[in-house]
């Protein structure tokens, strides 16, 4: 059982519509990371976050370290932001380079 | 210049044998790290490494074992090899004890006959 949850786990727009994927875990952590993983197979970290919001362009991130939840904003989404979008966090206790990762976010922005 | 490079790219083997896959980063980073994407595009921590401390996920085989021959290198060595063990490698390279930004390899995809 994943301690990592996202969702949707597929999610389709038009072009211009404003995305939110999000990301639920299950114990108490000190940072949160939002991964894209493009069509192609590579991975790039969006972003690391451990407390309120952080935007880079049109990605937004946002984290409630209470509710023990995250959400990834896409406004003005564009085809090129489809690809597989995920999230990851420490759970290990004492241990924050041990990451699980949620299931991924497959998106599919449509022209 | 690529900040995370794996070779090979693709390896196509035989069951039984034994391979290597290389990791090099030039990001001046103290933390190393090991992943497994599976046919469903999971992604699993294998191990994290830094000059003082490997750790391994416990529900690793012993048969996969990471040498690092120093702070820019993490290679991993896997022994006998299995079908089950087809999979996407990633390595990946962090600042600071997980504290930091992760920076991924291009990944490399193992198949194995």
């Amino acid at each position: 059982k994943n301690e990592v949850e996202q969702s949707p786990q597929n999610l389709t727009a038009q072009e211009g519509e404003f995305i939110t994927i999000n990301c639920s875990y299950s114990v108490g952590i000190s940072a949160l990371h939002w991964l894209q993983q493009h069509p192609g197979g590579g991975i790039v970290s969006l972003f690391m976050l451990s407390s309120g919001k952080k935007k880079h362009g049109r990605l937004i991130a946002t984290i409630n370290i209470q509710e023990k939840h995250s959400s990834l904003h896409i406004t003005a989404s564009h085809p090129r932001d489809s690809a597989v979008y995920i999230c990851a966090a420490p759970l290990v206790p004492g241990s924050a380079r041990q990451l699980t990762f949620g299931s991924g976010t497959q998106l599919t922005v449509l022209p | 210049d690529t900040a995370v490079s794996q070779t090979p790219k693709y390896l196509v083997t035989q069951m039984g044998n034994d391979k290597s896959i290389k990791c090099e980063q030039n990001l001046g980073h103290d933390t190393m790290y090991w992943y497994k994407q599976d046919s469903k595009k999971f992604l699993k921590i294998m191990f994290s490494y830094n000059n003082k401390e490997l750790i391994i996920n416990e529900t690793v085989p012993n048969r996969f074992s990471p040498k690092s021959p120093d702070k820019a290198h993490l290679n991993l060595h896997i022994n006998s090899l299995e079908l089950g063990d087809s999979a996407v490698y990633f390595c990946a390279s962090s600042l600071g004890m997980g504290t930091g930004e992760l920076f991924f390899g291009e990944g490399s995809r193992l198949t194995v006959l």
